[in-house]
């Protein structure tokens, strides 16, 4: 099974609705990242937490929430979807001293 | 702020051909350096790092040698193969303050046959 899976793979959505993207690990990890990656962008910071009560923003969280259900869980929504935010999303784990970071396959999503 | 400047792509090679990718940064403390490949459909995954200047990073055929002097870090393999069409993203880690990866923008290679 992989360690870090994500659900769903793929949405397709309107403008003005609320989506949930759910991460959850298996690696023990304490630090989570969630990552945009638009073509020719690489990947931005949208949220990472460094344990279960530490929340901190990235360059772009604007529009963009975040929960740490647990170790485990770090889900990212979207309060009301805007097409620009169409892109593909990835969550990510690293141990504590952040050197090497373990990618879940990403979610495609599409906001209409 | 710190930053990773790598080459545009798409990047073309035939098979066997030699494959270089420029990653340039900037930084100002000493930060750790890492090349991560993303084949179609899947998320990042860790190719190769090095932590201090002159260190040289390797993982199935690829290397990259940390250049301080010209803050380089390019990722080179003498002969590639068609399974080593991706995108590779040259990435910094910072060694102070927030501790983040800092990613750049990625270059795609296709390898044909």
């Amino acid at each position: 099974d992989a360690d870090v899976t994500q659900t769903p793979r793929n949405r397709i959505t309107k403008t003005g609705k609320r989506i949930m993207l759910e991460c959850s690990q298996t690696k023990g990890h304490d630090r989570m990242y969630w990552y945009r990656q638009d073509p020719g962008l690489g990947l931005q910071l949208i949220y990472y937490s460094f344990d279960v009560k530490d929340i901190n923003k990235g360059e772009i969280s604007d529009g963009y929430s975040v929960s740490r259900q647990a170790q485990a869980k770090f889900s990212l929504s979207l309060e009301s979807a805007i097409p620009n935010q169409t892109a593909l999303y990835f969550c990510a784990t690293s141990d504590n001293a952040g050197w090497t970071q373990y990618f879940g396959p990403g979610t495609r999503l599409t906001v209409l | 702020g710190d930053s990773v400047t790598q080459m545009e792509g798409p990047v073309t090679l035939s098979e066997e051909a030699f494959l270089t990718i420029n990653c340039t940064y900037t930084a100002t403390g000493y930060p750790s350096l890492f090349w991560y490949v993303q084949y179609p459909g899947e998320g990042l995954q860790l190719l190769l790092k090095a932590t201090k200047a002159d260190d040289k990073g390797s993982n199935k055929g690829f290397e990259a040698t940390y250049r301080k002097e010209t803050t380089s870090f390019h990722l080179e393999k003498g002969s590639v193969q068609v399974s080593d069409s991706a995108v590779y993203f040259c990435a910094l880690r910072e060694n102070t303050g927030g501790f983040k990866t800092i990613f750049g923008a990625g270059t795609r290679l296709f390898v044909k046959a």
